[in-house]
């Protein structure tokens, strides 16, 4: 079964707090993962797309690392605020159809 | 601005009708796709078009139709045959067919059957 799977599903951490999630894909024929951002009421947003083993990407205090030997991917949050509280998706093109199979989130709510 | 539209934001239909959802997009970009989404699941591939006059099922295809006549735009209509279609579509679009290529999501629309 070709599957993404993320964790945990729901996150609360008070501001200040540095946090990270897991995306788990299929690790046989890789190509890339994708992570996006998705805040309440807006549209998701691209944040990474990763291609090769070893990979880290940055952007501001968010930050991703890819394995793709073991099919992972972490994404870090450093010193957490309010404005980052949002869904964070991950999505992995499944073959040549370019098709994107999304996980089902991790919800963050960061408090005041 | 450049971007991709979706309207309406809001959609309320009947049993047994067909309506459908508009998605618009200025940014050039050649494949456009449909998802749904329930809540505690992931966006799920419904239509996706690779090019003008050309598209292929997703995943949940049952239930839906779409065209492509014009490369800006890439309605939805989801049919009385959709057994469950309360649900929020999100339309979106990217540059090509790579599988790295980012892609753009539209603001959705919330389509609830009475």
């Amino acid at each position: 079964i070709l599957n993404v799977e993320q964790s945990p599903q729901s996150l609360h951490v008070q501001e200040g707090d540095s946090t990270n999630f897991t995306c788990s894909f299929p690790s046989s024929n890789f190509y890339a993962l994708h992570w996006y951002r998705w805040e309440t009421a807006k549209s998701p947003e691209a944040l990474f797309v990763m291609t090769l083993n070893g990979d880290e990407k940055k952007k501001g205090r968010i930050s991703a690392t890819l394995n793709t030997k073991e099919g992972y991917s972490y994404l870090y949050i450093k010193g957490s605020q309010p404005e980052d509280s949002a869904t964070y998706l991950c999505a992995w093109p499944m073959d040549s159809s370019y098709k994107l199979i999304f996980g089902s989130g991790t919800r963050l709510l960061v408090r005041p | 601005d450049g971007g991709i539209t979706q309207s309406p934001k809001y959609l309320f239909r009947k049993e047994g009708q067909n309506v459908t959802l508009s998605c618009e997009q200025n940014l050039n970009h050649d494949a456009m796709y449909w998802y749904r989404q329930d809540p505690g699941q992931g966006l799920r591939l419904i239509y996706y078009s690779q090019i003008v006059n050309d598209f292929q099922k997703g995943d949940i295809a049952e239930g839906y139709s779409v065209s492509r006549e014009k490369k800006e735009s890439f309605p939805l209509t989801v049919t009385s045959a959709q057994k469950n279609p309360t649900a929020f579509y999100l339309c979106a679009s990217s540059i090509d067919r790579s599988r790295a290529d980012t892609q753009y999501f539209g603001p959705g629309t919330r389509l609830t059957v009475l």
